[in-house]
């Protein structure tokens, strides 16, 4: 697609439950990230894939959370046993190279609200 | 560890006013780059502009100029003659050769610019 796609844009769900995030990247850029953006809160660092490997997970917040790409492509991040400070937007952005010249380019995010 | 520093939260003006947004940024690399985003009420960032630390010029763009200062550790981000369309949250960001290609964002400037 022409920019990065993330699905869904909303999500409701109750405490306890299982969510899972999708973010299809840019054709052919090699590196995908996700971060948190949380009310009045700056953009937190969740995770980087390069290809379909995460060399950096170090912003994962616990162990609920998990990550996977495949193909080097798509990416789903999914949060087990969501808890209500799981609330907030999660932007997905993928480069052409993950190097540190490159821009990122994100989506529109997905809205996550647990009750 | 790197840093990102916009102490202004929100910032508000009238139309056709001048603006500056602050940015000051802690890092220990010797190369690193800055970045500015624009997050408009859609959510999805926009990247604005990326200056490596070696290039302190000072750069324009129509409206829009940057301040790069490494002896102050200052990326200032100034908006002449703003319009209401400028209306959005503004993150400075640093990459840095340790950075594993993720990008470390400050906690974001409002602007709200009125008619």
């Amino acid at each position: 697609g022409a920019g990065v796609s993330q699905s869904p844009s909303n999500k409701v769900t109750e405490k306890g439950k299982d969510v899972e995030l999708r973010c299809d990247p840019i054709s052919g850029h090699t590196a995908l990230y996700w971060y948190r953006q949380s009310l009045g809160q700056g953009l937190e660092f969740l995770i980087y894939f390069q290809g379909n490997s995460a060399p950096d997970k170090s912003g994962l917040p616990s162990d609920r959370f998990s990550a996977e790409r495949t193909g080097g492509s798509v990416s789903t991040l999914t949060i087990q046993r969501t808890q209500q400070e799981d609330s907030a937007v999660y932007l997905c952005a993928s480069s052409l190279t993950g190097t540190n010249t490159g821009e990122l380019f994100f989506g529109e995010g997905s809205r996550l609200t647990v009750l | 560890a790197q840093k990102v520093t916009q102490a202004q939260t929100e910032i508000s003006v009238v139309e056709k006013e001048d603006v500056t947004l602050d940015c000051v940024y802690e890092t220990r690399d010797t190369t690193y780059y800055l970045f500015w985003y624009k997050q408009p009420p859609s959510g999805e960032l926009v990247f604005l502009i990326r200056r490596n630390s070696f290039d302190e010029q000072n750069e324009i763009s129509g409206r829009y100029s940057w301040n790069f200062q490494k002896s102050t550790s200052s990326f200032n981000f100034t908006i002449t003659a703003s319009q209401v369309v400028d209306s959005a949250v503004y993150f400075c960001a640093i990459h840095g050769s340790s950075n594993t290609g993720k990008l470390i964002f400050g906690q974001g400037t409002t602007l709200q610019v009125k008619p």
